[in-house]
């Protein structure tokens, strides 16, 4: 049961647009939502995380949006860079129970950005 | 910075042995690690949360005297597959992190080859 979904497995876009990387969740339980790139041969890296008292958040280039009502959640870059090409996971936690501080991952997304 | 690293990279072994994986936080204390692994095409699934000095909790479905965990001091904590077979072929990531619902700083990752 994948609890949380990645249903695009590649995106490219052109430099300096934007990318837009979704992500749906059916647990109602997880409150808390963030996205991790991945390089080649290397582990997940942080990027930006969203708790579920709001509904954006934004650093920098990378902006999360948070819809609860639809249990969706995207990742947008703007503007995107070469360098942004990797594979994108989401992930989600609860801050309660026995899931405190576990994980679940999407399956993740291919981005690549062309010059 | 929170730097976690893994040993070995890669590691081919033959079926029926074992074959141990080491992860460590280099400049942070990490009162808890977690254990992945990542099928291809696939997100991370979580196998296991090891809190420094007490018995790892295995997520359902992991066998836990399949894959001996090990988390003896803030700073290492081990992996032991034992008796590996060609089904245990994966990639095992470790994340480490200052307390259980803290942000998880994740490792390269250990490619697993039973032959």
């Amino acid at each position: 049961d994948q609890q949380v979904k990645q249903n695009s497995p590649s995106l490219s876009v052109q430099e300096g647009r934007i990318s837009i990387l979704n992500c749906d969740y059916t647990n109602s339980m997880f409150d808390y939502f963030l996205w991790y790139k991945k390089y080649p041969a290397e582990g997940p890296t942080f990027l930006i995380s969203i708790s579920s008292i709001k509904d954006k958040n934004e650093d920098g280039r990378f902006t999360v949006f948070l819809n609860k009502s639809a249990k969706h959640l995207s990742l947008h870059i703007v503007p995107s860079q070469p360098g942004d090409s990797a594979v994108y996971f989401c992930a989600a936690a609860s801050d309660g129970g026995t899931s405190y501080g576990k994980l679940t991952f999407g399956q993740g997304t291919i981005l690549t950005v062309h010059p | 910075g929170a730097v976690v690293s893994q040993h070995p990279s890669w590691v081919i072994c033959k079926s029926g042995t074992s074959v141990k994986i080491e992860c460590r936080s280099l400049d942070f204390q990490a009162t808890t690690m977690f254990w992945y692994r990542q099928f291809p095409k696939q997100s991370l699934m979580l196998m296991a949360t090891s809190n420094e000095g007490s018995k790892a909790t295995y997520e359902q479905g992991v066998e836990k005297d399949k894959f001996l965990i090990n988390h003896a001091s803030l700073t290492l904590s081990t992996l032991t597959v034992t008796s590996a077979h060609p089904e245990d072929s994966s990639f095992y990531i470790c994340s480490a992190s200052r307390g259980a619902t803290d942000t998880q700083y994740f490792g390269p990752g250990t490619r697993l080859t039973v032959l």
